[in-house]
């Protein structure tokens, strides 16, 4: 079947850096994205990746390994703000989005 | 886990004719569910809220006449998209929320609508 992991609930201080991890099985692979959904709103994208390596836009970055089935999405300066749940998907062969269940983030002072 | 189903998974139509798009909760009732629109871009916009039994509330912009809703059971929605012109064709993800209170949104896998 396929699948997409990532871990329920993080934890991080203002200021410091968190990487959330996203492991995926999927049938065929089209792009992995991350979402950022604050409580009672639609999610917003920050990143897709279809190639290997690493994509910085600003304190966000997105990694990614497709031979591992890997991607990470990296937090640095961490803001109140950015206390959320982060969506991991997955695009599969069938242009279909496989869905991970979300980190909730919580970020304290 | 909680799993979101939606079918077809791909659709393709002329201009002037109507699609019919279901979400479905498969292992959970699912008191409000969500419709998206996912632009090339990849951002997602939020079209309408549905809560079982009542009407859909539409987002600003969205055309409810263009886009029927309905939320008939615990475990069913559907988006009909009507007189679908080329510009409707796009990505439509619907997501369920288990009830009040339950901030957890699970997704489906989407539906790839072409209008020629």
């Amino acid at each position: 079947g396929q699948n997409i992991d990532q871990p329920t609930e993080m934890t991080a201080t203002e200021g410091a850096i968190v990487q959330i991890n996203c492991t995926y099985q999927t049938s065929g692979f089209n792009g992995l994205f991350w979402y950022q959904q604050h409580a009672g709103e639609a999610p917003t994208f920050l990143s897709y990746n279809v190639l290997d390596g690493l994509e910085e836009k600003g304190r966000f970055s997105s990694f990614l390994s497709r031979s591992k089935g890997y991607s990470y999405l990296l937090l640095k300066e961490l803001q109140m703000k950015d206390s959320a749940s982060y969506l991991c998907a997955v695009m599969d062969s069938n242009y279909q989005l496989i869905w991970g269940a979300g980190t909730k983030l919580i970020i304290k002072p | 886990g909680a799993v979101v189903s939606q079918h077809p998974s791909r659709v393709i139509c002329k201009s002037g004719t109507s699609v019919k798009i279901e979400c479905r909760s498969l292992d959970f009732q699912a008191t409000t569910m969500f419709w998206y629109r996912q632009f090339p871009k990849k951002s997602l916009m939020l079209m309408a809220t549905s809560n079982e039994g009542s009407k859909a509330t539409y987002e600003q912009g969205v055309e409810k006449d263009k886009f029927l809703i309905n939320h008939a059971s615990l475990t069913l929605s559907t988006l009909t998209v009507t007189s679908a012109h080329p510009e409707d064709s796009s990505f439509y993800i619907c997501s369920a929320r288990r009830g009040e209170g339950q901030e957890t949104q699970y997704f489906g896998p989407g539906t790839r609508l072409l209008v020629l």
